[in-house]
């Protein structure tokens, strides 16, 4: 799969939105971005995934640049339960299916 | 619904010793995933199921690793001759078969495993 790169962290306050961003610049046609956030002590979970167009869910919404070089996740009222790893992860249909994790964005949250 | 649950939660074993980690997937998940995340590092991938069969064991470190899933659905993950590098959290995840690039894979709390 092809690499992303992502902030090591970043800070939010508690009720602001929170703009992760990801630079993927050799993503292929095919590839898929997804989006996974580890709580403290817990496995990752799923957030989002999205392949061209921008994608919204509960949890978040995924905005995906033209170019698909880069996309955002989007938190749109942190919470201190949203203080997380988040790991951007481009997933190609041929490829493993293995999730290939770099080291992620420690988003911290404060009240 | 039950999620992945992973047993034991926390494992301590002495160097040389022999270990069983054991994965209970989501009911219905046909694919089954194992990694090793060590401290402040991303999980790694160990070893993919596709049913019974190990589909992918790129991420078996060294022969002391094997992983099997006998019925299609637990798996168990055992390592020999335990190093103290081995210490980490194992994690497990299980997913729907499809189109890669479109399945979420569900993780379990994982097994921290300690070696001394």
């Amino acid at each position: 799969d092809a690499k992303t790169t992502q902030p090591n962290s970043m800070e939010s306050n508690e009720e602001e939105p929170v703009h992760l961003p990801c630079n993927h610049s050799t993503i292929s046609g095919t590839d898929y971005i997804h989006w996974y956030r580890q709580l403290p002590s817990q496995g990752p979970e799923y957030v989002i995934h999205g392949l061209t167009s921008n994608v919204n869910n509960r949890m978040a919404s995924l905005a995906i640049a033209e170019d698909r070089k880069s996309s955002t996740l989007i938190l749109h009222r942190a919470t201190l339960r949203d203080a997380a790893v988040y790991y951007c992860i481009l997933r190609h249909n041929n490829a493993g299916n293995m999730l290939t994790f770099g080291g992620g964005t420690r988003l911290m949250v404060k009240p | 619904g039950a999620g992945v649950s992973q047993t034991p939660s926390n494992k301590v074993t002495e160097k040389g010793k022999y270990v069983e980690l054991r994965c209970d997937p989501i009911s219905g998940h046909t694919a089954l995933y194992w990694y090793r995340q060590s401290l402040g590092q991303g999980p790694e991938f160990l070893i993919y199921f596709q049913g019974t069969g190990a589909a992918d064991d790129s991420g078996l470190p060294n022969d002391r690793f094997f992983a099997v899933r006998p019925e299609g659905s637990v798996s168990t993950l055992k390592i020999q001759r335990t190093e103290r590098g081995d210490s980490a959290v194992y994690l497990c995840a299980s997913s729907l078969f499809g189109q890669r690039g479109l399945q979420a894979q569900y993780f379990g709390p994982g097994t921290r495993l300690l070696v001394l």
